[in-house]
């Protein structure tokens, strides 16, 4: 079975300071991995995805097959970046849904 | 599109009631999840439809929980009897073809 593992309940930087939040996961197959974002009082919402490889709000995410992570990254942390980040995986070539790992809370201190 | 539409946002309910949680998948999107959220548990699929057809339930607690999708556009959550550890967001997303998930905004459930 997949899984998702944040290991870091929350994390808190200072305003302007580099960010990363871990995702490890298990599955022995080619994954899809993503990353939501939940802004206070609103809804989930898609941050970035491994198969596009852009940057988002200045997020970037390497799929790393060899340690099975896809750690979300960014150089200098704003406050507005201030938010619950959820790394899911999905098989790419089967009938499955998200699976979501726990969440970071991420709180960037001005 | 109005994006996915739950209702209600939220529900206080004594313990013993029932509950019912709606939701309008975004239209055209295939597939419709249920998913609870907790601080304990995170993010934990409850159940989810394909072309209205009820495909993995195994995330769903207890038999206390049941979840229907009569058409295309609409679909329920039920609780019964609700009890205070059911207590937590509850979140609606609809896809395409296992696509990217598009979630609503969540019914925040209070169990007293």
């Amino acid at each position: 079975a997949q899984r998702v593992t944040q290991p870091e309940k929350l994390l808190s930087v200072f305003k302007g300071a580099p960010v990363e939040l871990k995702c490890n996961y298990s599955y022995s197959g080619s994954p899809e991995l993503f990353w939501y974002v939940q802004y206070s009082r609103q809804r989930l919402q898609l941050l970035l995805r491994h198969i596009s490889r852009e940057s988002i709000k200045g997020f970037t995410a390497d799929l790393n097959k060899g340690e099975t992570s896809f750690h979300l990254k960014k150089p200098f942390a704003q406050e507005e970046d201030s938010a619950m980040y959820y790394c899911a995986l999905r098989v790419r070539s089967g009938n499955t849904p998200l699976v979501f790992g726990k969440g970071t809370r991420l709180s960037v201190i001005a | 599109d109005a994006g996915v539409i739950q209702s209600p946002r939220h529900e206080v309910t004594e313990m013993g009631q029932e509950v019912t949680l709606r939701c309008k998948p975004i239209s055209g999107h295939d597939y419709l999840f249920w998913y609870r959220q907790t601080m304990m548990r995170g993010l934990e699929l409850l159940i989810y439809f394909n072309n209205n057809v009820p495909i993995d339930d195994s995330g769903m607690p207890e038999d206390r929980f049941s979840a229907k999708m009569p058409n295309a556009s609409f679909s329920t959550l039920k609780i019964q009897p609700s009890e205070p550890r059911d207590s937590a967001v509850y979140f609606c997303a609809s896809s395409l073809l296992l696509g990217v998930a598009f979630f609503g905004q969540g019914t925040r459930l209070t169990v007293v």
